[in-house]
């Protein structure tokens, strides 16, 4: 288990409404990446924050959105969501000196949209 | 032409046996490295991240890389029933530190 935590762990939603997921990263670790992996897909980056602002942005609409809080927590919100935001939603805390070889994953937010 | 290609199985194999994992990407800046292990209804895990070409063992496994074939793979040794999992091939592009995943390949282990 690494020390990444996200709720909810699941979530059924439909059409149209808005959505918050969670995440606490690892101790220590002051970066933090969502993905949205499909079913049967490898995880798609969505976006990354450090020092509480966006660092990079995959190929997803303004529509996804995201925050960090002081204490490197952070929250991805989805507005207006569409039956294809049905997914797993991973988050992964890292050092931002250190890059990817620092990464752990939660446990991930499994939504369904209806 | 996806940045980053698998093949996406199921590759099978029987214990003991050793699993070929294959990864292809795209952009020929890409600098780093990485595959993941994911558990059905698990989050991935890093099991190895490789910089330089050539290979870079650690236990039971071994990363390739050749940049100039733009070539990654995972050798597992002494496959075990316990390596069935997908397996997925990340890329960081050094451009916008945007990582890119593979699809992934699942792997089973026959007893």
């Amino acid at each position: 288990e690494t020390g990444v935590t996200q709720s909810p762990t699941h979530l059924i939603k439909t059409r149209g409404q808005q959505v918050t997921l969670r995440c606490s990263s690892q101790s220590g670790h002051n970066t933090v990446s969502w993905y949205q992996q499909a079913l049967g897909q490898g995880p798609q980056f969505i976006f990354q924050y450090y020092r509480e602002e966006e660092n990079g942005r995959g190929n997803f609409p303004p529509r996804f959105s995201g925050l960090q809080f002081p204490n490197y927590s952070s929250e991805l919100n989805v507005n207006a969501l569409e039956l294809d935001d049905s997914a797993l939603y991973l988050c992964a805390s890292s050092l931002a000196d250190r890059g990817q070889e620092t990464q752990y994953f939660g446990p991930g937010t499994r939504l369904l949209v209806l | 032409q996806k940045e980053v290609e698998q093949n996406s199985g199921p590759l099978s194999v029987p214990e003991g046996a050793i699993a070929s994992l294959n990864c292809t990407y795209s952009d020929r800046g890409s600098q780093s490295f990485f595959w993941y292990r994911q558990y059905s209804g698990k989050s991935p895990e890093l099991i190895m991240f490789i910089y330089s070409n050539g290979d870079k063992e650690d236990g039971r496994f071994t990363a390739q890389l050749n940049k100039a074939s733009q070539y990654v793979s995972l050798l597992i040794r002494d496959s075990q029933p316990s390596d069935s999992a997908t397996y997925l091939c990340a890329v960081l592009k050094t451009s916008y530190d945007k990582v890119i995943f593979g699809p992934g390949t699942s792997l089973s282990v026959i007893p």
